[in-house]
C-alpha cells in the first residue's frame, strides 16, 4: 500500500527559484526519508528526519515534518538543471520485528528545473 | 552502485517464462529488499529479508518468489504467474545499525516480449 502522497505531481521551475514538494501519511513513523530518482536510475538517499525532529538542512535541502499533520516538505533552495529529477518520500513505520526497517515510498514528484 | 549491484541491466520475457533477477552486495548488510516500479510510479514492496534464510512477502509478492541463501544475494524469481511483469525492479540494501536509509541498485527493466 502507498502511504505517502506527494504534491505536486509534477513541478518545473527555472534555475536559481526554489523548489517545494510535500509529502503526507497515514499512520505513525519512526523517521522519514527522501530520496531521489534519476530517469531510469535507482534511488539515492538524500536525507532522513526523525519522528522526534521538526526540521533538518543538509546542504541546499531543508526537510520539515509535521507529526501532528502527518506531513513533510522538502525544499530545495537555489536550483540547478542538475536538480531534476523525480523525489520520492519514504516512511519508516519502525514496527519492530520482521518490519523493521520497511520503507513505504510515496508517489513521487517529477521537478524539471529549466536553465 | 556503491557496493550493490543488479544483473542484468535489462530483460526480456516471453510469456509463461520463469526469469531470474541477482541482486548482490558486499557491504556485509543484513536487510535487503525488492521493490517494482511501474511508470509514473512509486515503489512497491515484493520481498524483503532481514537475515540469512528468511524472507518476508511485501505487498505484491504473487507471482514473484525469492531466496536468502547466502547473506551477498537475494534473487527474485519472476514467475509465469505474475500476468503483468513488465516493470522495473529495484533491489536495496540496509544495515541493522547505523544509517536507516536504504542503498538502491541500478535497476533492472523487464520487457515481455
Amino acid at each position: 500500500s502507498q502511504q505517502g502522497e506527494e504534491d505536486p505531481q509534477a513541478l518545473s521551475i527555472q534555475e536559481g527559484e526554489n523548489a517545494t514538494m510535500n509529502c503526507s501519511y497515514k499512520t505513525s513513523i519512526n523517521n522519514l526519508q527522501w530520496y531521489r530518482q534519476n530517469s531510469g536510475r535507482g534511488l539515492v538517499h538524500l536525507i532522513l528526519i526523525r519522528s522526534n525532529e521538526r526540521e533538518k538542512h543538509s546542504g541546499r535541502l531543508r526537510v520539515t515534518l509535521d507529526t501532528s499533520k502527518k506531513s513533510s516538505s522538502l525544499l530545495i533552495t537555489a536550483s540547478r538543471a542538475a536538480d531534476t529529477a523525480s523525489y520520492f518520500c519514504a516512511t519508516d513505520a519502525g514496527a519492530g520485528g520482521t518490519s523493521y526497517g520497511k520503507l513505504t515510498f510515496g508517489q513521487g514528484t517529477i521537478l524539471t528545473v529549466h536553465p | 552502485d556503491g557496493g550493490i549491484t543488479q544483473s542484468p541491466k535489462y530483460l526480456f520475457r516471453k510469456e509463461g517464462q520463469n526469469v531470474t533477477l541477482s541482486c548482490e552486495q558486499n557491504l556485509n548488510h543484513d536487510a535487503m529488499y525488492w521493490y517494482r516500479q511501474d511508470p509514473g510510479q512509486g515503489l512497491r514492496l515484493i520481498y524483503y529479508s532481514q537475515i540469512v534464510n528468511d524472507f518476508q512477502k511485501g505487498d505484491i509478492a504473487e507471482g514473484y518468489s525469492v531466496s536468502r541463501e547466502k547473506k551477498e544475494s537475494f534473487p527474485l524469481t519472476v514467475t509465469s504467474a505474475q500476468k503483468n511483469p513488465t516493470a522495473f525492479y529495484l533491489c536495496a540494501i540496509k544495515s541493522h545499525v547505523g544509517f536507516l536509509g536504504y542503498t538502491f541498485g541500478s535497476g533492472t527493466r523487464l520487457t515481455v516480449v
